[in-house]
């Protein structure tokens, strides 16, 4: 069974530029999560979704990062204007919604604002 | 969120158990106790969970301190492969905008000498 798909794995833009990030969960995972990791530092929660609703975004800035779960499968974490803090490595996850569960993470897609 | 603490840094060498500890004074009664790892370039990999007794998994064990304040993960025969930062992470189950959040810290850096 595939595992959580990002894509790109590697993005380079200047600041000011939009971009944006794809994320497709296991296939039955209704929970997804966006997580933000900067360099040396344990991954930080953006926005948590159950299926398309999203359940918990207080820590997603929201004056330039959105993000959307069409039809509770696939998901898209934009950033508009970029910043340079904006520097980091963006993970999606997704699991089953039981609190037990283990969460599935992606690779992560390493964005870098020049 | 309940919080933990983790050394910043372990080593271990090949072949030898590995005792990786995890300070969670402020455990409430519905939080698991979570372990992730998370190798170089990779995205956090889940290794094992549990509430109350301690746990066994082809991965590792975790062993939970009989007041929950505390637990252990041992890897059991460290390989370079298991050359990681390892999380440990509250996961609260009570219900609200909290429940399955997973917060990570800065874990700890565990390294494997040949």
């Amino acid at each position: 069974e595939a595992g959580v798909v990002q894509s790109p794995r590697y993005k380079i833009i200047e600041k000011k530029q939009p971009v944006a990030f794809w994320c497709n969960p296991i296939s039955g995972h209704n929970t997804l999560y966006w997580y933000r990791q900067n360099l040396g530092q344990g991954p930080e929660l953006l926005i948590r979704y159950e299926n398309e609703e999203a359940v918990d975004d207080s820590q997603l800035p929201k004056d330039r990062f959105s993000a959307e779960r069409l039809k509770g499968v696939d998901s898209t974490l934009k950033i508009q204007p970029a910043e340079l803090g904006d520097s980091a490595v963006y993970l999606c996850a997704s699991s089953l919604r039981e609190s037990g569960r283990e969460l599935f993470f992606g690779e992560g897609s390493r964005l870098t604002v020049l | 969120d309940a919080k933990t603490t983790q050394p910043n840094s372990m080593e271990s060498n090949e072949e030898e158990p590995v005792h990786l500890p995890c300070n969670h004074s402020t455990i409430s009664g519905t939080d698991y106790i979570h372990w992730y790892r998370q190798l170089p370039s990779q995205g956090p990999e889940y290794v094992i969970h549990g509430l109350t007794s301690n746990v066994n998994n082809r991965m590792a064990s975790l062993a939970i301190a009989e007041d929950r304040k505390s637990s252990t993960l041992i890897l059991h025969r460290a390989t370079l492969r298991d050359a990681a930062v390892y999380y440990c992470i509250l996961r609260d189950s009570a219900g609200g905008t909290s429940y399955g959040k997973l917060t990570f810290g800065q874990g700890t850096i565990l390294t494997v000498h040949p």
